[in-house]
């Protein structure tokens, strides 16, 4: 069965700098774009970033943009968030979410992690 | 800048039909924007009910249907279960590969 589990996440001052990771299983990695989205303490959801199957194609929250990264390895069947100079704002459980597929035809997020928090605090 | 907005709050009887909304700030929601719907209960992920505005998720009850009413998106929930009581957000796709999300409306069934 598909399996995604997060990890990486933890306390870290603002402006510096936390790496997490997403472990996929139970499906052909290599085949789906995959994504992260947040969610802040009490509040809603929110996309962060997503990469196509391939690594060819990022895309990035207004609130992240050149400041995340993400990337995938499809050697180790992971997905990583770089996430630099970290804000307050930034403190949220991130998730990551598999693609359904391609196209619109498919969920955009069929499966889902369990998160991983990560609290940005001085 | 675009937003996303929803019910803060909803409440249904058991046995009951409640419509949930998905619109946008400035603008209407068509099926352009490929609406897809979230369920969550505290504590846990999200799960994923319908996408591509009315295409319901494998194993997802029939009493939850998607539809475009108006110029929103829209959740139906039909004979509405103690169990549906969560937290739902809708999500948009704005184009280049962006997805926005909605505020969320959290449902009570009393």
């Amino acid at each position: 069965q598909v399996q995604l589990v997060e990890s990486g996440g933890g306390v870290v001052q603002p402006g510096r700098s936390l790496r997490l990771s997403c472990v996929a299983s139970g499906f052909t990695f290599s085949d789906y774009g995959i994504h992260w989205v947040r969610q802040a303490p009490g509040k809603g959801l929110e996309w962060v970033a997503g990469i196509s199957f391939d690594g060819s194609d990022k895309n990035y929250a207004d609130s992240v943009k050149g400041r995340f990264t993400i990337s995938r390895d499809s050697s180790k069947n992971t997905l990583y968030l770089q996430m630099n100079s970290l804000r307050t704002e930034d403190t949220a459980i991130y998730y990551c979410a598999k693609r359904g597929g391609y196209s619109f035809s498919y969920p955009p997020f069929d499966y889902w992690g369990q998160g991983t928090l990560v609290t940005v605090s001085s | 800048q675009t937003v996303v907005t929803q019910e803060p709050s909803f409440s249904v009887s058991p046995g009951g039909t409640v419509t949930l909304t998905c619109a946008l700030r400035s603008g209407s929601v068509s099926t352009s924007y490929h609406p897809s719907w979230y369920q969550q209960t505290p504590g846990q992920a999200p799960r994923t009910l319908i996408y591509n505005t009315d295409t319901r998720c494998s194993g997802v009850p029939d009493r939850f249907s998607g539809s475009i009413l108006g110029n929103k998106a829209a959740l139906t929930i039909t004979g509405a279960q103690a169990d549906d009581e969560s937290s739902y957000f809708c999500l948009l796709y704005m184009g280049s590969g962006s997805w926005m999300f909605g505020g969320g409306t959290k449902l009570t069934v009393l």
